[in-house]
C-alpha cells in the first residue's frame, strides 16, 4: 500500500507557482521522498527526490518539513504542459517504489 | 540516445489466452520493473529483475512471469488472461540497486475481451 495522502485534484493557473501536498507521517528515518508524473498516455517521469533537505533541479523545488512527515512539490511556474497526474511516494533505499493515487493537477489558462 | 522502448504499443487478445509484452532498457541501465496500470488508477509494481532473476515482486498471482535476458532487455508473461487483465503494462528501467530514478517506456495497452 501506498504510504502517502495527496489531494485528488488540485487547480493552478497558468504561469503561477503549483504548489502539490504530500502527507507521509510513517516515514522512516532512511525512507526518501520521491515525486513523478504522468502526463496522459505517457510512462511516468521522473521529477525529484530528497531525504531530509530541501531539493531544487531544473523541474521543481521540494520542501520537506523539519520533522519529514509532510512534503511540498513547487513547480514555480506552471504551464499547460505540466497538467498531469503527480505521485509522492516513500521508500528506503533497496525497496520497490510503490505508486498511489496521485494528485491531478490541471493548469488553466 | 534511446530511452525505454516497449512492444507492442497495443494488443487484443481473449480470455485464456497468453500474452507476452517486450521491453529494451534505456542503454546503461541493467534492472527492469513491470507495472500494471489499470484505468483511472496509479501503477501497481508486478515485479523487478536484476543480473536475470526477479529480485522483488508485488502482489500479482502465479500467472504473471518474467525473464530477463543476457542484454538487460525483459519480458512480461501472462498466462490465462481474464478481462480483469485489461491495463496499461508499463516497463521501468535504472541503474542497479541505491537511490535509482526509473525511467519509463510508454506502455504497453493490453485490451481482454
Amino acid at each position: 500500500d501506498a504510504k502517502t495522502t495527496q489531494p485528488t485534484s488540485m487547480d493552478c493557473a497558468e504561469g503561477r507557482a503549483a504548489n502539490l501536498p504530500c502527507n507521509h507521517s510513517t516515514i522512516s528515518g532512511n525512507e526518501y521522498v520521491y515525486w513523478y508524473r504522468q502526463i496522459h498516455s505517457q510512462g511516468p517521469q521522473y521529477i525529484i527526490h530528497g531525504l531530509k533537505n530541501n531539493e531544487t533541479n531544473e523541474m521543481a523545488s521540494l520542501i520537506i518539513t523539519e520533522d519529514r512527515k509532510s512534503s511540498t512539490l513547487i513547480l514555480p511556474h506552471a504551464t499547460l504542459r505540466d497538467t498531469a497526474v503527480y505521485y509522492c511516494i516513500v521508500r528506503a533505499l533497496d525497496d520497490k517504489i510503490i505508486f498511489g493515487k496521485g494528485t491531478r493537477l490541471h493548469i488553466l489558462p | 540516445d534511446a530511452g525505454v522502448t516497449q512492444s507492442p504499443t497495443h494488443l487484443i487478445k481473449t480470455r485464456g489466452q497468453q500474452v507476452t509484452l517486450r521491453c529494451s532498457p534505456k542503454s546503461g541501465h541493467d534492472t527492469v520493473s513491470w507495472y500494471q496500470q489499470a484505468l483511472g488508477q496509479g501503477p501497481q509494481f508486478i515485479f523487478q529483475y536484476y543480473e536475470e532473476e526477479e529480485r522483488q515482486r508485488g502482489n500479482f498471482p502465479d500467472r504473471f512471469s518474467g525473464h530477463q535476458f543476457p542484454n538487460y532487455s525483459s519480458e512480461l508473461n501472462v498466462n490465462a488472461l481474464l478481462l480483469g487483465d485489461s491495463a496499461l503494462y508499463l516497463c521501468a528501467s535504472s541503474s542497479g540497486a541505491g537511490i535509482e530514478k526509473l525511467f519509463f517506456g510508454s506502455g504497453t495497452q493490453l485490451s481482454v475481451l
